[in-house]
């Protein structure tokens, strides 16, 4: 039982550039969501989802897209990536109010 | 709408002494809270959650909160810190405003411990 696991663990991308980023959960959770963490901010909500085929805005989901085709999985897209966009990525699973974080994704963007 | 303060940034204390992080939040609805862990360059770790049943909730590593409907407070007490308590704390609250469970985050608390 791997949990939530986060791929890759760290990035390095050039201003423009695309990527995406996949969050896994092996506990069949309905709820996922990706969160950004900067310095002072704790963590702001960029998109969720309360089951496959579903997604929603959160707080922060300008630059950003996210799908989820399968149940286990959830995507982060950066189509056009900016400074702005330097962040640590955490992705969350919950089966209703308690979530459950993957270890983070650290993107850096020159 | 559902909101969260932690009211102090960063709260340093000696070893051995109680560590006290404070938590408000507004709630439309019952809502959950949890407290949340976060040590240097790693994930979140759940310290422990209320979700209506006993006021007072123990989580791990001897860490309690007091959930006070009627303070709208819900802050994280150690009776003694110890060195590998030097974390961030968040504390955060769940309802079903939207429908649906949409935690929101407080901005976090750095706990700084001192041998």
């Amino acid at each position: 039982n791997a949990g939530v696991t986060q791929t890759p663990k760290f990035r390095v991308l050039k201003t423009g550039q695309s990527m995406t980023l996949l969050c896994a959960q092996d506990m069949n959770h309905e709820y996922m969501y990706w969160y950004r963490q900067d310095p002072g901010m704790g963590l702001r909500l960029i998109h969720y989802s309360v089951g496959e085929g579903t997604t929603a805005k959160g707080e922060v989901p300008d630059g950003y897209n996210v799908s989820r085709l399968k149940k286990q999985n959830f995507l982060l897209g950066l189509e056009s990536a900016a400074p702005s966009q330097t962040s640590v990525y955490f992705c969350a699973s919950s089966p209703g109010n308690t979530q459950y974080f993957g270890p983070g994704t650290r993107l850096t963007v020159l | 709408a559902q909101s969260v303060t932690q009211l102090d940034s960063h709260v340093s204390v000696s070893e051995g002494t109680p560590v006290l992080l404070r938590c408000n939040y507004s709630s439309s609805y019952s809502p959950s809270l949890f407290w949340y862990v976060q040590h240097p360059n790693k994930g979140l770790q759940l310290l422990l959650k209320y979700t209506s049943a006993a006021t007072l909730v123990k989580g791990i590593n001897g860490f309690e909160a007091e959930f006070k409907k009627s303070e709208t407070s819900f802050h994280l007490t150690k009776p003694s810190a110890h060195m590998s308590d030097a974390a961030e704390y968040f504390c955060v609250v769940s309802d079903l405003t939207r429908g649906s469970y949409i935690p929101t985050f407080g901005r976090g608390t750095s706990l700084i411990v001192h041998p």
